[in-house]
């Protein structure tokens, strides 16, 4: 099964910016990454999805190498209502041959003032 | 825009007591539905998904079962809970199987 690899946890400062970087060597042809946010007693937030190259929406970037084999989640200036566990997935929701879309324990960014 | 809904926010229930948490979307047809269960301070277990009315697929053999009644409802239920069903249980949605999953608020269950 395709396995996903990320820091347990991050620190940062306001203003910076953040790269948090997911390994899947065994990141199958049809698969997707997709990174999500999860505040405390919620329900985790979609963030960004991508295949390959570069994708940029109005709260982040994702970089994907030609190898698809690792992906970066990028956040620009950072804020304290930042601070979230963030998880990277690769695959499909169901059914796909790598994984069901199974959630690490994520990585835990620490934004400080 | 579509919506989730899901409740109850928390509940505590005995061991040994039926459970039954409802799911509902709002605003799309034909989604594909997830019951997901998160131990304290760990990842997400994926427990159920359905493509379709009447169709469920179980990921982790346990006390529970999953039901949709309806197009957009989603239920998940146990006749009798043990110590370990305590959790943060979230319902999502998502257009296909490459779409991105869109999370409820969850609800929180201890059983006592």
């Amino acid at each position: 099964l395709a396995k996903t690899t990320q820091p347990i946890s991050m620190d940062s400062y306001e203003g910076q910016e953040v790269n948090i970087t997911c390994s899947h060597n065994n990141i199958a042809t049809n698969d997707y990454i997709t990174w999500y946010q999860q505040f405390p007693s919620q329900g985790p937030r979609f963030i960004i999805q991508g295949y390959k190259t570069k994708v940029t929406n109005e709260v982040a970037s994702l970089f994907i190498p030609a190898d698809r084999k690792s992906s970066t989640l990028s956040l620009p200036r950072v804020s304290l209502s930042d601070t979230a566990v963030y998880y990277c997935l690769v695959g499909v929701n169901y059914g796909g041959a790598t994984n069901k879309l199974i959630f690490g324990t994520g990585t835990l960014l620490a934004v400080q003032p | 825009s579509q919506t989730i809904h899901q409740w109850p926010a928390t509940l505590v229930q005995p061991v040994g007591s039926p459970l039954s948490l409802e799911c509902t979307v709002e605003g799309t047809s034909n989604p594909n539905l997830y019951w997901y269960r998160q131990a304290a301070g760990r990842g997400l277990q994926l427990l159920f998904y359905s493509v379709g009315i009447g169709q469920i697929s179980s990921e982790v053999p346990q006390n529970l079962s999953a039901s949709r009644p309806q197009d957009r409802q989603f239920i998940l239920s146990s006749k009798k809970l043990l110590l370990s069903d305590s959790g943060f249980y979230l319902c999502a949605w998502a257009r296909d199987r490459d779409s991105p999953l869109h999370f409820g608020n969850g609800t929180r269950l201890t059983v006592t």
